[in-house]
């Protein structure tokens, strides 16, 4: 089991510009969460899809849109890049059930994006 | 709202000294708690959790117990060794707000020196 896989893993692009991070699960996850990670803030929600067909807003959605395509992908999109986004973005899933409260998050190895 | 707030770092020790990283959080009910660890260049490994108060987690020599009283999840390792050199995020979940995502605090680095 590869986990959870994200693409790319460096990106830099112009201020303005468009992309689409890329993660996949194989565990069979419901749940898959985005994240980004700034120094000295830790990791601060995105977005977060509870399963399959359904998103929702985290703290900090703004300039961000995703996609749940199926079970194992889960798809950040960012229409007009800004320097602030310049960050690493982590993608994570988790199994709910009856102890959610207790289920792990397993995150993936993370994408370095520059804003330039 | 939830919030979870960590010690500042760098924190560096020497090889075989005890390590304490604490940890301190706001969360209505009863969150469970968790510390994650992220070593150069990698993502986010869970390190050990607890559910409830007075529950001890461990693992690799690491421990935390949920302390509700004082609301804090220290942790904490008797004997640093290099390899544990990482960052250190402790996090919640609060299910009373229905919400399945976690709460980080800052992180804090960590520097064993051999």
């Amino acid at each position: 089991n590869a986990g959870v896989t994200q693409t790319p893993k460096f990106q830099v692009l112009k201020t303005g510009q468009s992309m689409t991070l890329q993660c996949a699960q194989d565990m069979n996850h419901n749940s898959m969460y985005w994240y980004r990670q700034d120094p000295g803030m830790g990791l601060r929600l995105i977005y977060y899809s509870a399963s399959e067909g359904t998103t929702d807003k985290g703290e900090v959605p703004n300039g961000y849109n995703v996609s749940r395509l199926n079970k194992r992908e889960f798809s950040l999109r960012l229409e007009s890049a800004a320097p602030s986004q310049t960050s690493v973005y982590f993608c994570a899933s988790s199994q709910p059930g009856l102890a959610e409260s207790y289920n792990e998050q397993f995150f993936g190895p993370g994408t370095r994006l520059t804003v330039l | 709202g939830n919030s979870v707030t960590q010690m500042e770092g760098p924190v560096t020790l020497s090889e075989e000294a005890f390590l304490t990283i604490n940890c301190t959080y706001t969360a209505t009910g009863y969150p469970s708690l968790f510390w994650y660890v992220q070593y150069p260049g990698e993502g986010l490994q869970l390190l050990l959790k607890a559910t409830k108060a007075d529950d001890k987690g461990s693992n690799k020599g690491f421990e935390a117990t949920y302390r509700k009283e004082t609301t804090s999840f220290h942790l904490e390792k008797g004997s640093v060794q290099v390899s544990d050199s990482a960052v250190y995020f402790c996090a919640l979940r609060n299910m009373d707000t229905g919400r399945r995502a976690l709460t980080f605090g800052s992180g804090t680095r960590l520097q064993v020196q051999p």
